[in-house]
């Protein structure tokens, strides 16, 4: 089942924080967290496993909550880079396939 | 640079043609990712192979195949083509066969007219 993410779409000045949300109604075991600039191909940002192990290689935030089953992506102090779409990929077990949600759509202004 | 490569990059066709997009992944990495991406749309899982034998479909239509070869590129066939298969195809890897970190590759824009 696709997970939800919200907001669809957000726009920011610059220096501005935002979160994205991503919510599902199925027990998790991950949450995948990619950005996508237009017309590129996404790009990892990070995953946060259940028992509140985190992977990531980027300074962004995110949290698990296992028992809304929903995962935050916390984007503070926003540059001008952070412009993209934001996607979350969902899976119940390490050897599910990800679902993908919708996107998000983050907009930054200077 | 993700280490995944893609080619064509850009491909224009008529209707009822049959097109074949080419992917190799990152070294080492054993399981390749096929995804469609309609025009500002979500990412579409279509189907995954890992170390040459099919592993999961997605919503991959009887018209589309794919394989996975010995040396572990990947080829995505799509044939009868309909306006609507219009879109970005991009093609992931990952080491292993559960859902790790998927690496993209820059992706093949399709046109069909």
């Amino acid at each position: 089942q696709q997970p939800v993410q919200s907001p669809q779409a957000v726009i920011l000045r610059e220096g501005e924080d935002a979160v994205i949300n991503c919510s599902s109604s199925k027990a998790l075991y991950s949450v995948h967290w990619y950005r996508q600039k237009h017309g590129e191909a996404p790009v990892f940002l990070m995953i946060l496993l259940k028992g509140g192990e985190q992977k990531g290689h980027e300074k962004i935030s995110a949290s698990f909550n296992e028992k809304k089953q929903q995962s935050s992506l916390y984007l503070t102090a926003s540059q001008l880079s952070y412009s993209g779409t934001y996607f979350c990929g969902t899976n119940m077990d390490s050897n599910y396939q990800l679902i993908w949600g919708a996107g998000t759509k983050l907009i930054i202004k200077p | 640079d993700s280490g995944v490569t893609q080619t064509p990059k850009h491909l224009i066709t008529a209707t009822g043609q049959r097109v074949t997009l080419r992917c190799s992944p990152r070294s080492g990495d054993l399981s390749v990712y096929w995804y469609q991406q309609s025009l500002d749309q979500g990412l579409q899982f279509l189907i995954q192979y890992y170390n040459g034998e099919e592993r999961a479909k997605g919503n991959i239509l009887e018209r589309f195949s794919a394989q996975q070869f010995p040396d572990l590129h990947s080829e995505l066939n799509l044939s009868s083509l309909e306006l609507g298969d219009s879109a970005l195809y991009f093609c992931a890897s990952s080491p292993g066969v559960s859902a790790d970190t998927q690496y993209f590759g820059p992706g093949t824009r399709l046109t069909v007219l």
